[in-house]
C-alpha cells in the first residue's frame, strides 16, 4: 500500500466542490515537508496541479486549491466540470525512505 | 516550450534489460533535476529515482537499488534510465519528469510515458 493514503474515489455533481485527502505521517506531511498534486486524465501524462502545499502553476484555474495541515493536505475542486473527471495523486517526500512518495490516487467522477 | 519525448515502446522478456531514453528540449537540459516515475497497470506512481543532468550523480528509490541505472548524454539532451532483471511486475508506463526546482521536488512537466511489458 502507498505511503500516502487518499480516498479511492470520489464523486460530485457539475458545479459542486469536492476534496480529496491526502493522509501521511510523522516522517512525511507531519514532517513539514510539501504536498504536490497532480491529474491523471485517461492515456495522458500526469499534469501538475498544485506545488508546495497551495501553489497553482500558470494555467491551472483557481478552482482548483490545496492546503495542507499537521500530517495531511487536501485538495479542493469548486465548481466541478466534466473534465475535472479523472485520477488525482497527492505527492511528497518521506525522510524514512529518503525519496519522494505518492498516494494511492483518487478517482473523481463527475455525475 | 518545454518538451520530453520518450522513446517508444518495449517488449521483453523475464530476465532482460531494457533502456529508455528522454529527450529533453526548450529549456537548459543542466539545470534541472530528472526524475523517472512510473505506473504499473491499474495501480499507482511509483518514484524510481532521479539523476543530476550536470553531474551525473544519482539518487534512486531503495525498491531498485541494484537493479537501475540512470544516466544522461549532455550533448543531446538526453536522460536513460535501465532497469534489469525484469519481472513480470515491472510491467508499467514509465515516465520521465522534470523537476520543477521549487524547494521540494514536485515534477512540473513529463514525458509522453513509454510502456514497458515483460512476458514470456
Amino acid at each position: 500500500q502507498s505511503v500516502l493514503t487518499q480516498p479511492p474515489s470520489v464523486s460530485g455533481a457539475p458545479g459542486q466542490r469536492v476534496t480529496i485527502s491526502c493522509t501521511g505521517s510523522s516522517s512525511n506531511i507531519g514532517a513539514g515537508y510539501d504536498v504536490h498534486w497532480y491529474q491523471l486524465l485517461p492515456g495522458t501524462a500526469p499534469k501538475l496541479l498544485i506545488f508546495g502545499n497551495s501553489n497553482r502553476p500558470s494555467g491551472v484555474p483557481d478552482r482548483f486549491s490545496g492546503s495542507k495541515s499537521g500530517t495531511s493536505a487536501s485538495l479542493a475542486i469548486t465548481g466541478l466540470q466534466a473534465e475535472d473527471e479523472a485520477d488525482y495523486y497527492c505527492q511528497s517526500y518521506d525522510s524514512s525512505l529518503s525519496g519522494v512518495v505518492f498516494g494511492g490516487g483518487t478517482k473523481l467522477t463527475v455525475l | 516550450q518545454v518538451q520530453l519525448v520518450q522513446s517508444g515502446a518495449e517488449v521483453k522478456k523475464p530476465g532482460a534489460s531494457v533502456k529508455v531514453s528522454c529527450k529533453a528540449s526548450g529549456y537548459t537540459f543542466s539545470e534541472s533535476y530528472m526524475h523517472w516515475v512510473r505506473q504499473a497497470p491499474g495501480q499507482g506512481l511509483e518514484w524510481m529515482g532521479w539523476i543530476n543532468p550536470n553531474s551525473g550523480g544519482t539518487n534512486y528509490a531503495q525498491k531498485f537499488q541494484g537493479r537501475v541505472t540512470m544516466t544522461r548524454d549532455t550533448s543531446i539532451t538526453t536522460a536513460y534510465m535501465e532497469l534489469s532483471r525484469l519481472r513480470s511486475d515491472d510491467t508499467a508506463m514509465y515516465y520521465c519528469a522534470r523537476d520543477l526546482g521549487y524547494s521540494e521536488t514536485s515534477f512540473d512537466y513529463w514525458g509522453q510515458g513509454t510502456l514497458v511489458t515483460v512476458s514470456s
